[in-house]
Order: structure tokens, then sequence, then C-alpha cells
């Protein structure tokens, strides 16, 4: 149990161009979802926590204009970089904190390889 | 401010021999603490966690120890294994505030 997925798993887009990532807990229910961003050889940063239901709460530095993040339900998150650039590309990774968990568990999903021409 | 460190950021190992990585947090009001594993392209995945009221936690081939007067975590793997290689990172957490990781440590194993 505690399946996390993310969808597209790799993309490339041309520069200018708008992407969606989406993010799904497949077995069970989450209340929050993060998106991470990572560098190579990097740990993970956080860019955003959102709720089910209302709008997302951006780490600081983060444009919420450029990273448009819904969660329009308890399984479903998508993370939209819009008019992509290079310096765009990274390695974009969600989580899903599972509803009711005894330590509000969290679980991440496999990532998506995000390259900007 | 909250800070996740690592002492090591590589590590090597024979295969076979126990593997110990290390971590140091500043954040005293942490009281959930994880170890995660990440190989190359892929997310993280959950090792074992421990919480604050305790200070030694096993699972299957790993241990981890919380030790919160010098404020350090460690993460122990036994009989170390080629598909032990991979990053590690532990993360630290305040409650049901935001997740805080370290930085990461490359363990590699060697035949």
């Amino acid at each position: 149990g505690a399946v996390v997925s993310q969808h597209p798993s790799r993309v490339i887009c041309k520069s200018g161009t708008s992407v969606k990532i989406e993010c799904r807990s497949l077995d069970f229910q989450a209340t929050t979802m993060f998106w991470y961003r990572q560098f190579p050889k990097k740990s993970l940063m956080l860019m955003a926590t959102s709720n089910e239901g209302s709008k997302a709460t951006y780490e600081q530095g983060v444009e919420k204009d450029k990273f448009l993040i819904n969660h329009a339900s308890l399984t479903l998150s998508t993370l939209t970089v819009t008019s992509a650039h290079p310096e765009d590309s990274s390695f974009y990774i969600c989580s899903a904190r599972k509803a009711g968990g005894l330590y509000n568990e969290q679980f991440f999903g496999p990532g998506t390889r995000l390259t900007v021409l | 401010g909250e800070s996740v460190g690592l002492h090591l950021p590589t590590l090597s190992v024979q295969e076979g021999d126990n593997s110990i990585i290390n971590c140091a947090y500043s954040n005293s009001a942490s009281d959930y603490f994880i170890w995660y594993k990440q190989e190359s392209g892929k997310g993280p995945q959950f090792i074992i966690d421990i919480r604050s009221n305790m200070d030694k936690r096993q699972g299957q081939r790993v241990t981890v120890l919380l030790n919160k007067t010098v404020k350090h975590l460690s993460l122990q793997i036994a009989a170390t294994q080629p598909g032990d290689s991979a990053v590690y990172f532990c993360a630290e957490r305040s409650g049901a505030q935001k997740l805080v990781f370290g930085q990461g440590t490359r363990l590699t194993i060697n035949p």
C-alpha cells in the first residue's frame, strides 16, 4: 500500500511551453501533497504544500505564477510549469501525506525529469 | 534556522560489511525522523523512521539510532549488499510541520 505515482516520468519540451505533471496517491487518500525540486547531486527542496480544496502554500522564493499547483481531489495534485525555460529543467518529485496516518506518514512519487530545450 | 546535515557526503564500504550513515540536526523541537533511500533517477524510498520518545528502532537489516542529547541520528545497514548503493537522506519534522531534508550521503559498495 501507500503508492504514489507521477506522470509523466520524463518530459522534454521547448522553451516557452507549459508542462503539467500529475501526482496521484493510488491506494490512499492524501489530505496534503507536497512538491519538491531536486537538482543533480543535491537534496530535495520543498516548493509548495497543497491541501485538497484550498490554495497551495509556496516556499519563499518559489514563484506561484510560474509553478501552478492544483489539488482537486484527495488523490490528485498537479504541478504546471508555465512558460518553461531551460533553468526550469530539473527533477520534480511529489509526495503525499496519508490522511489519518499514525505519524502523518509521507510517501514519495518516482519523480518527473523535465528538460526544457 | 533549522538545518539537518550529514557528517560525510560519501561513504564506500565493502560488500558484506556494516554501513553507518550519520546525520546531525539542529531543531530540538523535532519529534519525528525518517531515513530515505534514493536510487538514481527515482524518488525517495522510505527506509525507517523513529519518534523522539525512542532512541533505537530496528527493521530488516537496518537500525536507526537517535541521540537527542547531541542531536544526532544514524542509520546502520547490516551486511551491506550491492543493492544498497544509493543516496541516503535523513529528514526531520516537528509536529505536523514540513519535512526538512539533510544533504544526503552517497553509499557505494565495493565488491
